[in-house]
């Protein structure tokens, strides 16, 4: 059973400070890793991908992976109001993507101005 | 670059008629198109994935002869959803893999279906 987790939240941030949201995969043999952000009413969109162990910055996101430990990690920096959405973690089987992502149930997220 | 179109919107019909969905991808070749469905605050469910000419492949519990998927080209995918009833009004949204451009999936905007 594959399983991705996030809590659920809601995860309140003061504006300009730095949101950490958190993601846990079971199957060990998980290849991608990403992080998209939902608006209500609205489909994803994709922030960023990440693929080997360690971090991997982009404008003021930055996306940490530890496989190890089966963790995967997105920082947003110098949060904004505009920031507020849902954050889902995406995982690729060990199969590749053919196979289509697994989502958390996403972590939602305020910036409070 | 790519961009996922979704047609229509939204859709009400009635409970017992059938409704098409259509999913295209603009500006790429789309290898793999997966079609996904949201329940209110619930997290996406994969429902089926297609690989173009080929016989789409449907997740566990999802009904293959109720939701029909054709993806008749490498930009082009449908899902009909046939004799909806309400508990089928969600949701529904497809996204698109590009052969190159690895695993990374781009969703369209989606289609939010309620069924009378």
């Amino acid at each position: 059973q594959k399983e991705v987790e996030q809590n659920s939240g809601p995860l309140s941030v003061p504006e300009g400070a730095i949101a950490s949201l958190n993601c846990t995969y079971s199957d060990r043999g998980s290849q991608s890793f990403f992080w998209y952000r939902q608006y209500s009413g609205k489909s994803p969109e994709l922030i960023m991908f990440i693929y080997s162990n360690g971090d991997k910055e982009d404008g003021r996101f930055t996306a940490q992976l530890n496989k190890a430990s089966q963790y995967v990690s997105l920082l947003i920096r110098d949060s904004q109001p505009s920031d507020s959405a849902t954050y889902l973690c995406a995982v690729t089987p060990p199969g590749g993507g053919a196979d289509g992502l697994t989502f958390g149930k996403g972590t939602h997220l305020i910036i409070q101005p | 670059g790519a961009v996922v179109s979704q047609h229509p919107s939204w859709v009400i019909c009635k409970s017992g008629t059938s409704v098409k969905i259509e999913c295209r991808s603009l500006d790429f070749q789309a290898t793999t198109m997966f079609w996904y469905r949201q329940f209110p605050k619930q997290s996406l469910m994969l429902m089926a994935t297609s690989n173009e000419g080929s016989k789409a492949t449907y997740e566990q519990g999802v009904e293959k002869d109720k939701f029909l998927i054709n993806h008749a080209s490498l930009t082009l995918s449908t899902l009909t959803v046939t004799s909806a009833h309400p508990e089928d009004s969600s949701f529904y949204i497809c996204s698109a893999s590009a052969s190159g451009r690895g695993d990374t999936q781009y969703f369209g905007p989606g289609t939010r279906l309620t069924v009378l």
